[in-house]
């Protein structure tokens, strides 16, 4: 089935860049998606990327795709305290209306 | 802006109890879905559902079940909960469209003594 990856915890000092990274095994993934969960709340989405694509920016956030390497990035530039939160990887298969999460990153940004 | 609302934002059930989740989106969406979040699990699918009075089974579905009777409402239920079903809920929904955004409620956090 499918799976996707991403390492627990993050740290990186405030002013920095933060880059979260991601793995999925799902070849027919058609769209992949990085989530934000701040403490107490629900997952907010915080942008998305076609699996025909490699770049997307956004102001402070690039996303990577390589999908010969099924691997995905989001780049925070000029980390602030408030991006302190759990970010999701998610991707959606072909033909599906369900994604798969990965286990969550949690970025702890200090000044 | 799309709100999807769950009954409660914390639970106190029994071993034993049935319990009932409540979620309701304003936006018309026609798929909605029940996740658990546990630490270093991320988010796990229950249950889902892509038309009124339709359901499918997510990746863990034993010891839940789900009604949605109305477009707007999706309840998940736990016939009888035990200690192994305290997590906290995540409801979402989302238009049946490509980039299939789904919009996420605040959760509940459920504690089954």
């Amino acid at each position: 089935g499918e799976d996707v990856e991403q390492s627990l915890f993050l740290s990186v000092r405030e002013g920095d860049s933060s880059v979260i990274n991601c793995t999925y095994t799902d070849s027919s993934s058609t769209y992949l998606y990085w989530y934000k969960q701040e403490p107490g709340a629900g997952l907010q989405l915080l942008t998305y990327i076609f699996s025909n694509m490699d770049m997307k920016q956004d102001q402070r956030l690039t996303v990577l795709l390589n999908k010969k390497d099924k691997h995905l990035s989001l780049r925070i530039a000029d980390t602030q305290t408030g991006d302190s939160a759990i970010y999701f990887c998610a991707e959606r298969g072909a033909g599906f209306q369900k994604l798969v999460f990965g286990t969550g990153t949690r970025l702890l940004v200090s000044p | 802006d799309v709100k999807v609302t769950q009954s409660s934002r914390y639970l106190v059930k029994r071993t034993g109890e049935k319990v009932f989740l409540e979620c309701v989106q304003d936006m018309d969406h026609e798929n909605m879905f029940w996740y658990r979040q546990d630490p270093g699990l991320g988010l796990r699918l229950i249950y889902f559902s892509y038309d009124v009075k339709m359901k499918e089974k997510g990746d863990i579905p034993e010891g839940y079940s789900v009604s949605r009777e109305k477009k707007e409402r999706f309840s998940l239920i736990l016939e009888s909960a035990s200690t192994n079903q305290t997590s906290m809920y995540l409801c979402a929904s989302s238009f049946g469209t490509s980039a299939n955004e789904q919009f996420f409620g605040p959760g509940t956090r459920l504690t089954v003594l």
